[in-house]
């Protein structure tokens, strides 16, 4: 079945600093790849996505690839600041199901970004 | 604006008792969806409607019922089967499937259930 393997956390970097969270996915398909940021209290909000091999999603400074040939879709953002301090998810939507738009997610990844 | 709307915040339910999540959006979504929050465990899909009067069981749907009665409203029912009802929950919705889909999922704030 479909799954996603994230970078575990919890991740504590500076101020400015270079981000990346790995994420792998395993999929049936041809899966679409998202991430979704998670503020605390709060639900999931799109952070970026991509659709097919080689895409490029970005957002807000953060950007991934998506690489069939690695099945990997790592998030990474240049100079991080305070306010991305959140939960990271990675999740792929598995178009073999056709039209069936069930997410499946990593577990997951804090980020806290120290000033 | 359109969003999703998620009620209560926050949850108390006594052992035995069943209690009803609430979950409405006003983005003419044709897809709703209820997911399971734990500590480490990322989410996990309890149950799942693409159109209105039919929903599908997900990956953990013991324990829990729905209703989609409505277009606009997917209330969750926690009954007291569910052993472990202590987490947070999640709904979401998203545009109607096509194949092919890329539609992302829109999702709620969030409720709290913890057992008294």
């Amino acid at each position: 079945g479909d799954s996603v393997t994230q970078m575990e956390g919890p991740v504590t970097l500076s101020e400015e600093a270079f981000l990346t969270i790995n994420c792998t996915y395993t999929a049936t398909g041809y899966p679409s790849l998202f991430w979704y940021v998670q503020y605390p209290g709060e639900g999931l909000q799109l952070l970026l996505k991509a659709t097919k091999a080689d895409d490029k999603g970005s957002n807000k400074g953060f950007e991934a690839t998506y690489r069939k040939e690695t099945t990997s879709f790592h998030l990474e953002k240049g100079s991080v600041q305070v306010s991305d301090s959140a939960v990271y998810f990675c999740a792929l939507s598995d178009r073999a199901n056709f039209g069936n738009e069930k997410l499946t997610f990593g577990t997951g990844t804090r980020l806290t970004i120290i000033p | 604006d359109g969003g999703i709307t998620q009620s209560p915040k926050y949850l108390f339910r006594k052992e035995g008792q069943n209690v009803t999540l609430s979950c409405e959006q006003n983005l003419n979504h044709d897809a709703m969806y209820w997911y399971r929050q734990d500590p480490g465990q990322g989410l996990r899909l309890i149950y799942y409607s693409q159109i209105v009067n039919d929903f599908q069981k997900g990956d953990i749907a013991e324990g829990y019922s729905v209703s989609r009665e409505k277009k606009e409203s997917f209330p969750l029912t926690v009954t007291s089967a569910q052993k472990n009802p202590t987490a947070f929950y999640l709904c979401a919705s998203s545009k109607a499937s096509e194949i092919y889909s890329n539609q992302p999922q829109h999702f709620g704030d969030g409720t709290r259930l913890s057992i008294l």
